[in-house]
């Protein structure tokens, strides 16, 4: 499975949007990129995810860079409520298997 | 909510003991996947059933092991705790088509002393 690589730590300020990047340099063209987030001890939550095109839904947007090796999960409006862990992870096509999950990204959305 | 229900919430044993963790799926969702987080180690996958057959393994330790019944709930059991077993345990569950996503439960944490 490609490897992923994220920042270790943003902040942002509320009511702005938060863009958290991450590096999939060696995805292949059957992966996805799927985004969780985990809120201090919940369980992690599924935000969105992606192939090649931009997604969005009721709570995020997913940008994927046309070569595909990097990708961007932007929260429009962020709250006090969106800090959390956030975790950018690849996962082939036809799985139906597990996520493996690296370190992610502690948001920190400050007033 | 995610419709993935644990239980217990919290679980404190001492060591040498053995401990059973419970996990109902959402309502339809055939797969069922466990997952260890510790402070040190992040979130580590365990093991996976699918309509009661495991899938898939990962870092799973021998003393451990799981089921997944014909109502499609499952049991994580451990047994002869370690302190390093101190954990939060998560559950999360598919539906059987591809790229389907997982939904994790809250958790058990565990506390072995």
């Amino acid at each position: 499975d490609a490897k992923t690589t994220q920042p270790t730590s943003m902040d942002c300020a509320e009511g702005r949007a938060a863009n958290l990047p991450c590096n999939h340099s060696t995805i292949s063209g059957n992966e996805y990129v799927y985004w969780y987030r985990q809120i201090h001890s919940q369980g992690p939550q599924y935000i969105i995810h992606g192939l090649k095109n931009n997604e969005t839904n009721e709570m995020a947007s997913l940008i994927i860079t046309e070569d595909r090796k990097s990708s961007t999960l932007i929260l429009p409006h962020a709250t006090l409520r969106d800090t959390a862990v956030y975790y950018c992870i690849v996962r082939p096509r036809k799985s139906q298997g597990n996520l493996i999950f690296g370190k992610g990204t502690k948001l920190s959305v400050k007033p | 909510d995610s419709g993935v229900t644990q239980t217990p919430k919290h679980l404190i044993t001492a060591t040498g003991q053995r401990v059973t963790l419970r996990c109902s799926p959402r309502s339809g969702d055939l797969s069922v996947y466990w997952y260890q987080q510790s402070l040190d180690q992040g979130l580590q996958f365990l093991i996976q059933y699918y309509n009661g057959e495991e899938r898939a393994k990962g870092n799973i330790l021998e003393r451990f092991s799981a089921q997944q019944f014909p109502d499609l709930h499952s049991e994580l059991n451990l047994s002869s705790l370690e302190l390093g077993d101190s954990a939060l345990y998560f559950c999360a569950s598919s539906v059987a088509g591809v790229n389907s996503p997982l939904h994790f439960g809250n958790g058990t944490r565990l506390t072995v002393t």
